[in-house]
């Protein structure tokens, strides 16, 4: 997964705790993604950033806020934690429809 | 709204074939995707097919388009168990830069 850089690897909260998943990408494409992965569940899009500067919500945006900081950073957050938000977390990244991810965030909500 | 469905298991014998299918809702997209994810890691892509076309071959990979049912199937030659892995289909949602991801099927090959 060269080009995306994801942390940390591993997360455990407490309910009604915040964090911020962190995500920098060195391919200088323009559009940047955050999935979860649930069983069963495929990938869900939280939210995506077309551009820096832009930001839109996918299909399950609730419960997290994003940032596009600059071209290479697009970060994940999460401000009151609930053990639904457990899961595993992918940032992507690309163009054209060709995606890069990440290797993973698996967060445990307790 | 968009959908991307797929059956979740698939269990090969090795150097069996295996075939992968995938069924979408939006046939307005320009290609159609296969991702390939390997355990504790992300997904990488695989392959994929231009949608004008109904098959296109890549060494031990064969990926067939039916237009009109909507299908999509990969189809893995000689199935090694450095195949076993999550695979997804993915179709781009409508007008926008957005794809839309099946359940992935996990492939188990077994000796």
């Amino acid at each position: 997964n060269a080009g995306v850089t994801q942390t940390p690897k591993f997360q455990v909260l407490k309910t009604g705790q915040s964090m911020t998943l962190q995500c920098a990408q060195d391919m200088n494409h323009n559009s940047m993604y955050w999935y979860r992965q649930d069983p069963g569940m495929g990938l869900r899009l939280i939210y995506y950033s077309a551009s820096e500067g832009t930001t839109d919500k996918g299909e399950v945006p609730n419960g997290y806020n994003v940032s596009r900081l600059n071209k290479r950073e697009f970060s994940l957050r999460l401000e009151s934690a609930a053990p639904s938000q457990t899961s595993v977390y992918f940032c992507a990244e690309g163009e054209n429809e060709k995606l890069f991810f990440g290797s993973g965030t698996q967060l445990s909500v307790l | 709204g968009e959908d991307v469905e797929q059956s979740l298991f698939l269990s090969v014998r090795e150097g069996d074939s295996s075939v992968i299918n995938c069924t979408y809702t939006d046939s307005s997209s320009t290609y159609l995707y296969w991702y390939k994810q390997e355990p504790g890691a992300g997904l990488q892509l695989l392959t994929y097919i231009f949608s004008n076309m109904d098959m296109k071959q890549d060494q031990r990979l064969t990926v067939l388009l039916n237009k009109k049912d909507k299908h999509l199937s990969l189809r893995i030659a000689d199935t090694q168990t450095g195949d076993s892995a999550i695979y997804f289909c993915a179709d781009p949602s409508y007008n926008t830069d957005k794809l839309i991801f099946g359940t992935g099927t996990r492939l188990q090959v077994f000796p």
